[in-house]
């Protein structure tokens, strides 16, 4: 079974400073990959996903992530933070099991954004 | 909004006691999903329906138990409720069973079990 690391629970950054969230998956086999984000008392919403078209995939609110293999990392960045980037992200890879895909999430990064 | 309703809100409830939670998908959506949200296990996937039937199995308990109607709603039962069932369930809804198929998010029920 795939299973997705993400290192720390909290990431602290000033507004304006770059974002950086770590996500490390295993498999064998180029995986589907995908960033969620969770606002307070909210349910997930789609930041972006890899599907082996590009390594570099831009997603929604200015955040993109880099898929490299050689690393099994898909780490998540954007270059200026916003204090409405506060929130809590999810990194998930999508597993093949029994003729269908089932996404398994990392624990989550709970993003503060001091200003 | 994600387009996909779940139902109710909260839900405080006893120890033994059951209750059923309910989720209606996006419209167009074959696929619905399960999961229990709670601190100290983060994220779990229960259970995955397509068009009215099981697909996949997570870490569902044996005391609870899902279906997928054929109006596509689906509904959670959790039954002989326990404390550390006490969570966020979350239902989400996708367009089918491809890997790559985004997973649109209910906005959850928290359930409180007292």
């Amino acid at each position: 079974a795939q299973s997705v690391t993400q290192l720390g629970s909290h990431v602290s950054v000033s507004e304006g400073a770059l974002v950086l969230l770590r996500c490390n998956y295993s498999s064998s086999v180029p995986p589907y990959l995908f960033w969620y984000v969770q606002y307070p008392n909210q349910g997930l919403q789609l930041l972006l996903k890899y599907t082996s078209a590009a390594t570099l995939v831009k997603g929604i609110n200015g955040f993109e992530a880099e898929f490299k293999k050689s690393e099994t990392s898909f780490h998540l960045t954007k270059p200026s933070a916003h204090m409405s980037d506060a929130a809590e992200y999810f990194c998930a890879v999508s597993d093949h099991a029994g003729g269908s895909y089932i996404p398994t999430f990392g624990r989550g990064t709970s993003l503060i954004v001091h200003p | 909004d994600s387009g996909v309703t779940q139902t109710p809100k909260h839900l405080i409830t006893a120890t033994g006691q059951r209750v059923t939670l309910r989720c209606s998908p996006r419209s167009g959506d074959l696929s619905v999903y399960w999961y229990q949200q709670s601190l100290d296990q983060g994220l779990q996937f229960l259970i995955q329906y397509y068009n009215g039937e099981e697909r996949a199995k997570g870490n569902i308990l044996e005391r609870f138990s899902a279906q997928q109607f054929p109006d596509l709603h689906s509904e959670l039962n959790l039954s002989s409720l326990e404390l550390g069932d006490s969570a966020l369930y979350f239902c989400a809804s996708s367009v089918g069973l491809a890997g790559l198929n985004e997973q649109f998010f209910g906005p959850g029920t928290r359930l409180t079990v007292l």
